[in-house]
């Protein structure tokens, strides 16, 4: 067990809908990253925050938007989903913002149909 | 921008066996180099990372690997590999501080009784 916490654990939706991730760091940890994998990408950076603010994007879709709020969890919105968006998302965390050692979550798996 | 090669997509070996899955990256910076590990159904965990000063790094569970400057690889290593090694092996790489991890696309480590 990472410390890091993800919810829900498996999503289905239809196309064009809208969800949220949420994710939970380690206690005492102030940075959150979001990764996508999926069979045909693999694992892709999506975005990092660092104590409420965003500190590195990546391959994010502009229909994806994330955020950490003050109690440092973080959520992560997909919206308008298309069918080449069922992955799994994981979150991880670190101490700060030096990504020498983060922790993964056990992800969210998305399936949209 | 940095980039990782992981040539190997599956690497099935006996078990009690030495393994070497192979990690060459790119990069045009001083980079951070890390292996994770994913077993099926989990989120990633770091097995090992290398920062700076001796280039061989020890892991958990007996992996090691060697950083190799000249021909930028950094190979991950086990003796005598076990069944429950079975997993997903992801070698990644970061120039450090705010910016992106980037991932390999993972190797599959098969452990044959």
């Amino acid at each position: 067990d990472s410390g890091v916490t993800q919810t829900p654990k498996h999503l289905i939706t239809a196309t064009g809908q809208r969800v949220t991730l949420r994710c939970s760091p380690r206690s005492g940890d102030l940075s959150v990253y979001w990764y996508q994998q999926s069979l045909d990408q693999g694992l892709q950076f999506l975005i990092q925050y660092y104590n409420g603010e965003e500190r590195a994007k990546g391959n994010i879709l502009e229909r994806f938007s994330a955020q950490q709020f003050p109690d440092l969890h973080s959520e992560l919105n997909l919206s308008s989903l298309e069918l080449g968006d069922s992955a799994l998302y994981f979150c991880a965390s670190s101490v700060d913002f030096a990504t020498y050692e983060q922790y993964f979550g056990p992800g969210t798996r998305l399936t949209v149909t | 921008a940095q980039s990782v090669t992981q040539l190997d997509s599956q690497v099935p070996v006996f078990e009690e066996a030495p393994v070497e899955l192979r990690c060459n990256y790119s990069s045009s910076v001083s980079v951070y180099l890390f292996w994770y590990v994913q077993y099926p159904n989990q989120g990633l965990q770091l097995l090992l990372k290398y920062l700076s000063g001796s280039t061989l790094v020890k892991g958990i569970n007996g992996f090691e690997a060697e950083f190799n400057k000249s021909q930028t690889s950094f190979h991950l290593r086990k003796p005598s590999v076990h069944i429950s090694d079975t997993a997903e092996y992801f070698c990644a790489v970061t120039p450090g501080g705010y910016q992106k991890v980037t991932f390999g696309t993972g190797t599959k480590l098969q452990v044959i009784p």
